[in-house]
């Protein structure tokens, strides 16, 4: 069975321009989710998206938005780029199960986005 | 969700066990603990999870103590693959498990 899938793995870009990261999840999993990792601030969560809606979202200005196509598959697109913006750019996937044992989220090898 | 403290580093030689420690002291009753691993430049891998019976799977061990406030991960031949940062995380059964929650995890290194 595939892992997560994103694209492009590596990228760099110039402050002021805009990127769109894309995700495959796990075949069957319908529920993508987004992190950032810097650094500086660790691993942190971004949004979510479940039946192309998103659902929760994380703690960051709206240049970066998402969504989610009908067969699960999400982008994320940031736009004006900043140089704080250079990052590790996670997606995850789950069932979106909530029984009693557990719903693992499983992550994809990342897209690192260089912003110069 | 709960807080975790877990140590910033831990050594380990290679073919011994790598016992990695974590404290939930205020983990509730329908909260998980996880852990994963990253290692560098990778995205996090999945290793396993546990309520409140120990588990067990082909990558490691997870003890959890009869009151919940602390869990071990063990791995128990350690190798130089296994080199990564450990993250042991808490996570609600429903409601906002829609996330995780990373701290900064211990930094395993495994020496030859």
């Amino acid at each position: 069975k595939a892992g997560v899938t994103q694209t492009p793995r590596y990228l760099i870009k110039t402050r002021g321009q805009q990127v769109t990261l894309s995700c495959s999840p796990i075949s069957g999993h319908r529920s993508v989710s987004w992190y950032q990792q810097t650094p500086g601030q660790g691993l942190q969560f971004l949004f979510e998206y479940f039946s192309e809606t998103q659902r929760n979202k994380g703690n960051f200005p709206g240049r970066f938005s998402g969504r989610q196509f009908s067969n699960s598959r999400s982008e994320m697109n940031v736009s004006t780029l900043e140089l704080g913006d250079s990052a590790l750019y996670l997606c995850a996937s789950s069932l979106d199960r909530s029984d009693s044992s557990g719903n693992t989220i499983y992550f994809g090898e990342g897209s690192w986005l260089t912003v110069v | 969700d709960a807080k975790t403290t877990q140590p910033p580093s831990m050594d380990c030689a290679e073919g011994r066990a790598a016992n990695l420690p974590c404290n939930h002291s205020t983990i509730s009753g329908n909260e998980y603990v996880y852990w994963y691993r990253q290692i560098h430049s990778q995205g996090p891998q999945y290793i396993i999870h546990g309520l409140k019976n120990n588990e067990t799977n082909e990558m490691a061990s997870l003890i959890i103590t009869e009151d919940r406030k602390s869990s071990t991960l063990i791995l128990p031949h350690a190798t130089l693959r296994d080199t990564a940062v450990y993250y042991c995380i808490v996570r609600a059964r429903g409601g906002s498990n829609y996330k995780l929650t990373f701290g900064k995890g211990t930094l395993l290194t495994v020496n030859p």
